[in-house]
């Protein structure tokens, strides 16, 4: 398995340039998320899905969107992008059984907002 | 509101000198605390959970303890490459939303 994958690494965006982070799992999870992380914050959750056609807002949804048309896949938009979006992106993934549960973490995008 | 405070911000240990992490946290019935190790440049890595108060789980050098209001990352016998930030999360919300501290980055020295 290649567990949570995230695309791209590194991305260079212009005040108000719109893009899509990409994140896809092969572990057939149902819960899907995504964070920013910021120095000296910790990791933020922005949008999450508990599966196929189902999303919902996290604790700094505003400036992004998501959608979630597949168990495996979970893009996340920027509609215009703000410097004060350059952070850390990572995208998560979990089973939605019960409590017991581990969330499951990509390796990261790197965005800048110019 | 959910809270968790990760103590201290950062620590530097000479190998082989054993120290402890904290993580406190204030929530409205705890469903479990996540360990995650974070090298730079690359995501969380899962370590541990912890459901109930009094248990303890280990992994090589390091173990996990929880009680009702706090959760211990012992270090035993640390080596360079145990450097790392060290984070930890609670549940939240819908249960499978995390709350995460700020991290400790922990720095072991040769």
């Amino acid at each position: 398995n290649a567990g949570v994958t995230q695309t791209p690494k590194f991305q260079v965006l212009k005040t108000g340039q719109s893009m899509t982070l990409q994140c896809a799992q092969d572990m057939n999870h149902e819960y899907m998320s995504w964070y920013r992380q910021d120095p000296g914050m910790g990791l933020r959750l922005i949008h999450y899905s508990v599966g196929a056609g189902i999303t919902d807002q996290g604790e700094v949804p505003n400036g992004y969107n998501v959608s979630r048309s597949t168990t495996e896949d979970f893009p996340l938009r920027l509609l215009s992008a703000a410097p004060s979006q350059t952070s850390v992106y990572f995208c998560a993934s979990s089973y939605g059984r019960g409590q017991k549960y581990t969330q499951y973490f990509g390796p990261g995008t790197r965005l800048t907002v110019l | 509101e959910d809270q968790v405070t990760q103590s201290p911000e950062a620590l530097r240990l000479q190998e082989g000198e054993s120290s402890s992490l904290n993580c406190s946290y204030t929530v409205s019935g705890l469903r479990g605390l996540f360990w995650y190790r974070q090298d730079p440049g690359k995501g969380p890595e899962f370590l541990f959970t912890l459901y109930s108060a009094g248990e303890e789980k280990e992994k090589e050098r390091l173990k996990a303890t929880l009680t009702k209001k706090e959760s211990f990352l012992h270090i035993t016998a640390p080596k360079p490459e145990d450097s790392a930030t060290y984070l930890c999360a609670v549940p939240s919300g819908s249960a499978r939303q995390l709350t995460f501290g700020s991290g400790t980055q922990l720095t072991v020295l040769p």
